[in-house]
């Protein structure tokens, strides 16, 4: 099994609302991580999970929240949300842990894309 | 730090000719590259990857891509294009994170 599996696949939501996104990999990669992608445009890291712990935060603002509920699961949690947030959400993993230097290729999911009124 | 740079953004061929997306790498350090695809409406497909074993690096659907550390170079190429090959193409350099390339969008002309 190589999927990266993300849920919802669509995603649309109002200014105020609270959403999650959720992404689910059982391939026993110790390292998870969020990308954002806007249109024509190449992703942007958001945040990296490494042995469930938070090891990178590109410093995305507040109302994006990641959780690592174990080495399987990574959340992302919506909240306040403005329409310049809109993109599509990938989710990834790898085999090692970061810090220091990594060979390995990450995984990609198919991606949430939401859409923010 | 570590960067890659894609050079043309918009790459259109012809089924059945010869398909060239180029990628340089900026390193300090023995660089792992990587090149990856996207189709429309999808995530991101590995093709291939460079970790410094054979410097021609043969992945899926046909693609290749040659590391030249003299032109600090990893283009990808494919013989002949298919009308499948039609995508976002993504040039990456990892350390402790993978960064990627503006990417190239590559349209096959029937």
């Amino acid at each position: 099994d190589t999927e990266v599996t993300q849920t919802p696949k669509h995603l649309v939501m109002g200014m105020t609302n609270k959403k999650s996104l959720k992404c689910e990999q059982h391939m026993g990669h110790r390292a998870m991580y969020w990308y954002k992608q806007k249109a024509k445009k190449p992703p942007e890291l958001m945040f990296v999970y490494s042995y469930e712990k938070l090891s990178i935060n590109e410093s995305v603002p507040s109302r994006f929240s990641p959780e690592c509920p174990n080495s399987s699961l990574l959340n992302l949690h919506l909240h306040a949300l403005q329409p310049e947030d809109s993109a599509l959400y990938l989710c990834a993993s790898s085999q090692e842990g970061s810090g220091g230097l990594n060979t390995g290729e990450l995984f990609f999911g198919e991606g949430s894309r939401l859409t923010v009124l | 730090a570590q960067s890659v740079t894609q050079l043309g953004s918009h790459v259109s061929v012809s089924e059945g000719a010869l398909v060239l997306l180029r990628c340089n790498y900026s390193s300090s350090v023995p660089p792992y590259l990587f090149w990856y695809v996207q189709y429309p409406n999808q995530g991101l497909q590995l093709l291939l990857k460079y970790t410094s074993a054979a410097t021609l690096v043969k992945g899926i659907n046909g693609f290749e891509a040659e590391f030249k550390k003299s032109e600090t170079s990893f283009h990808l190429t494919k013989p002949s294009a298919h009308m499948s090959d039609a995508a976002e193409y993504f040039c990456a350099v990892r350390t402790e994170k993978l960064t990627f390339g503006t990417g190239t969008r590559l349209t096959i002309i029937p």
